[in-house]
């Protein structure tokens, strides 16, 4: 779903180097959520954002954060990159209801040498 | 603890097969239930949703509430069904976010 894009596609890094990973929408939902994705483990929730004043941590927030500068804008940052971070990582969106379908970005691959 | 599982990560069928695609869950209460599935280099979409009880691509998946289980089923695989399907409770608490399981690879093969 072209509506939900995501900055860079592709990204290769040093370790304890900062990152910043970008996620944009125009369907206009409140709802906003980044995950990773490992094989074996699928995919893992690292932090939620419900509105703009709302941000949750997920399941492996650890070595992350996130800034939820408008409704449409949603990044995902690593301060200090570590190889273990190496993943491929999803930004997705949902409507207010609850369980609403999510709509999912194209995906950044990060590689942490 | 809330928790989905996947029992299978590769599964390989024939054309014309039947699938099934097994996902199980841990949860007192009833949650809402989702496919998601990832074609080859393309975004991960919704699939199926329990709630609507709509039939995608021929795929179909039942609440089993004694099991809890919603297996994803289809009677004949077609080999553009190959790709990785998630299995995606979605708890009640905590804002109703999904939780998605490990994972099945599907491979159709001729």
């Amino acid at each position: 779903d072209a509506d939900v894009t995501q900055t860079p596609r592709n990204r290769i890094t040093k370790t304890g180097k900062r990152i910043m990973l970008e996620c944009s929408q125009t369907k206009g939902h409140d709802r906003m959520y980044w995950y990773r994705q490992d094989p074996g483990l699928g995919l893992r929730l690292i932090y939620y954002s419900f509105d703009v004043k709302d941000i949750n941590k997920g399941e492996i927030s650890d070595g992350y954060s996130v800034s939820r500068q408008a409704q449409a804008k949603f990044s995902l940052s690593l301060e200090s990159a570590i190889p273990n971070q190496t993943a491929l990582y999803f930004c997705a969106t949902s409507q207010r209801e609850s369980a609403d379908t999510q709509y999912f970005g194209p995906g950044t691959r990060l590689t942490v040498l | 603890a809330q928790r989905v599982t996947q029992p299978e990560k590769l599964l390989s069928v024939f054309k014309g097969a039947p699938v099934e695609l097994k996902c199980n869950y841990s949860y007192s209460g009833s949650p809402e239930l989702f496919w998601y599935v990832q074609y080859s280099r393309q975004r991960l979409q919704l699939l199926l949703r329990h709630i609507s009880r709509e039939s995608i691509k021929g795929f179909t998946a039942d609440l089993n509430k004694g099991e809890t289980s919603f297996h994803l089923k289809k009677p004949f695989a077609q080999e553009e069904d190959s790709a990785m399907y998630y299995c995606a409770p979605a708890f009640t608490g905590g804002g109703n976010k999904l939780t998605f399981g490990t994972g099945t690879q599907l491979k159709v093969e001729l």
